[in-house]
């Protein structure tokens, strides 16, 4: 079964500033797809950012990238120039590549980083 | 653009009460899900369809039952209500498993 970490149950940053905030997967597949999801305050879900784990490229929103490291199993989600609107959780998510039926549509979520942008 | 719309938006029962939250989309999406957030367990499955007809469970299904006898549509049950599924519940949908599920805004659930 995929297991999805994120390590960093809180973080902070200075506006303007750079902050990583990590994820790590645990899967036997080798194709699978990876996203950055964004909760406000207002409790709606973005997406931030995905990534297809066939292409070796890091993807790129703006002021959003992440470092994908498919050996290592990891996907850390870099936001610079931190704004005050960045504020809010952030949550890593795996789904299962591959044909899809039912039983293989399951998207996996880690427990989230709570990030706070400082003025 | 409606996109995900997630009905009523907030809700308190009674334990044992049983009620439905609805979720639709019209985007023509053959996907979609029902999850549950609880504070520090991220979001977790519940039940989810990969089209009209077909229902699968998640990783916590007890207590809840689903259709989907449209396209658009996406119930969910709770047969008795426990104060164990006070929780905000998403929906969400997509056009395929490699693109981003779309979520409504959420339903935030009190059981007494």
């Amino acid at each position: 079964a995929q297991t999805v970490t994120q390590s960093q149950p809180e973080m902070s940053v200075q506006e303007a500033e750079t902050v990583t905030l990590s994820c790590t997967y645990d899967t036997s597949e080798s194709n699978y797809y990876l996203f950055w999801y964004k909760q406000p305050p207002s409790r709606q879900m973005i997406l931030v950012i995905r990534q297809e784990a066939y292409k070796q490229q890091n993807a790129t929103e703006n002021r959003f990238s992440v470092n994908f490291q498919k050996a290592a199993k990891s996907f850390s989600l870099k936001i610079s120039d931190s704004q005050l609107g960045d504020t809010a959780m952030y949550f890593c998510a795996f789904m299962k590549g591959g044909i899809t039926t039912s039983g293989t549509y399951k998207y996996i979520f880690g427990t989230g980083t709570r990030l706070k942008v400082l003025a | 653009n409606a996109g995900v719309t997630q009905t009523p938006k907030f809700q308190v029962l009674k334990t044992g009460q049983s009620m439905t939250l609805q979720c639709a989309q019209d985007m023509n999406h053959e996907y979609m899900s029902w999850y549950r957030q609880d504070p520090g367990m991220g979001l977790r499955l519940i039940h989810y369809s990969v089209g009209a007809g077909i229902t699968d469970q998640g990783e916590v299904p007890n207590g809840y039952n689903v259709s989907r006898s449209t396209t658009e549509d996406f119930p969910l049950r709770l047969l008795s209500a426990a104060p164990s599924q006070t929780s905000v519940y998403f929906c969400a949908s997509s056009y395929s498993q490699r693109q981003p599920q779309h979520f409504g805004d959420g339903t935030r659930l009190s059981i007494l």
